[in-house]
């Protein structure tokens, strides 16, 4: 499975700011994906990011408040923009592993906002 | 309804037990269909696939019911290190995209 990091591993951040997290992967992969972890809570799928091409939102989201950069085949940055504390969360990015459409995900950021 | 359901627990069962977590999807085009493993602070991590015919890895076995919508994981001889949150997932036919269940805790004690 490819090796995956993200940074920050963790911020706490003031309400209106922005953060931008970064998601490296150590082979080229067609598809990025990211996701949000609210508390207590499962998974829930932001966007799909794609290399060459505007990203995929899911229901619920939206590129102005979650823009998604992916500029190569093996990185990707989303970026949380005017936060709340609603926003905080921790946010996953991951990649499809195989044939079989696993996914393998990064050790994600931990984001407080005050 | 959720398209994928799992009883939350905490399942709490003694070391050396038998536990089984079952999990529902609604949406009948779905097409693969996975157990992760995530543990508290720590990000999912892929347990096992699970096939039609179903699978077995060790102590764990997983079994899919596609007739009525259901997936299951059998855990043997549990270790305390079994002590996690099982999420099971689910991909649809188009755009592989992955639901995840809401997490089945389970707490092995000594």
């Amino acid at each position: 499975s490819a090796v995956i990091s993200q940074k920050p591993s963790r911020d706490i951040c003031q309400r209106g700011t922005s953060l931008t997290i970064q998601c490296q992967v150590d082979s080229q992969v067609t598809m990025m994906f990211w996701y949000r972890q609210q508390p207590g809570q499962s998974l829930t799928l932001i966007a799909t990011a794609n290399q060459g091409s505007e990203a995929t939102y899911e229901s619920g989201f939206v590129i102005d408040k979650f823009p998604i950069s992916r500029p190569n085949l093996t990185f990707s940055t989303l970026t949380v923009s005017n936060m709340s504390p609603e926003d905080s969360s921790i946010y996953l990015c991951s990649v499809e592993g195989g044939t079989t459409y696993e996914q393998y995900f990064g050790p994600g950021t931990r984001l407080t906002v005050t | 309804r959720k398209e994928v359901e799992q009883d939350p627990g905490p399942f709490n069962v003694p070391e050396g037990a038998t536990v089984a977590f079952n999990c529902t999807y609604s949406n009948s085009a779905s097409q693969s269909f996975f157990w992760y493993r995530q543990d508290c602070r720590k990000e999912p991590k892929l347990l096992m696939s699970v096939y039609s015919s179903g699978n077995e890895d060790g102590r764990f076995t997983a079994q899919l019911n596609r007739a009525s919508q259901y997936i299951s994981l059998l855990i043997r001889d549990s270790k305390l290190s079994d002590s996690a949150t099982y999420l099971c997932v689910v991909i649809r036919r188009a755009g592989n995209m992955l639901t995840f269940g809401g997490g089945t805790r389970l707490m092995v004690k000594p």
